[in-house]
């Protein structure tokens, strides 16, 4: 397996389109999570799913976003009508669950997709 | 979640030992404590974690106070490759999510 794999690497799209990514979490995993971050920031969670289901998800998540991850294994992430405010790296994210109460098990991220908004 | 508190910045010398500093005053019973770090236009990578005891692995170890109010992550060689933001962050085990918050983290720069 060659890890959590995102794509596009890049996008850049004018203000107002519908961009979606993809994300390919490692083969066994069934914890899938979506962040965001900014420049100079620490990376904010987004969003949660277990197998397929979406378990959680962030106040940041506004109506233009949405995720889905429809067999429980490769999931994608929507931004509908773009705002230049939506620039940002878009990081994805797996694990295994279990084991919590050793503090439970690492998260493997992937590289991101970068978003620009012009 | 409980909040740490990190040194924006850091600076070391390439081969010497860096000690990475976090406070958690406010770490609750059933907090661990997990250590990731980011290079530059990377997704973070797990570093290490602990509960009480100093915990060590091939990357760095990991010194936790005996009141758990503070820990350091301690790399013993630095090298160039280390040059990241390393976050800690505190992660419930009585959880059942697994997300992360992130803070700050602290920037390290690593010298020739």
């Amino acid at each position: 397996d060659t890890g959590v794999s995102q794509n596009p690497r890049h996008k850049i799209t004018k203000r107002g389109q519908n961009v979606t990514f993809r994300c390919d979490p490692i083969s066994e995993h069934n914890r899938l999570y979506w962040y965001r971050q900014t420049l100079g920031q620490g990376p904010e969670f987004l969003t949660y799913f277990q197998n397929e289901a979406q378990l959680e998800k962030s106040r940041l998540l506004s109506d233009r976003f949405s995720a889905e991850r429809p067999k429980g294994s490769f999931s994608t992430l929507e931004i509908q009508r773009t705002e230049q405010g939506d620039s940002a790296m878009y990081l994805c994210a797996s694990s295994l669950s279990g084991q919590e109460f050793l503090g439970g098990t690492e998260a493997f991220f992937g590289q991101g997709t970068r978003l620009t908004v012009v | 979640d409980a909040k740490t508190t990190q040194p924006n910045s850091m600076e070391s010398n390439e081969e010497e030992p860096v000690h990475l500093p976090c406070n958690h005053s406010t770490i609750s019973g059933t907090d661990y404590i997990h250590w990731y770090r980011q290079l530059p236009s990377q997704g973070p990578e797990y570093v290490i974690h602990g509960l009480t005891s100093n915990v060590n692995n091939r990357m760095a170890s990991l010194a936790i106070a005996e009141d758990r109010k503070s820990s350091t992550l301690i790399l013993h060689r630095a090298t160039l490759r280390d040059a990241a933001v390393y976050y800690c962050i505190l992660r419930d085990a009585s959880g059942n999510t697994g997300k992360l918050i992130f803070g700050q983290g602290t920037t390290l720069q690593v010298k020739p």
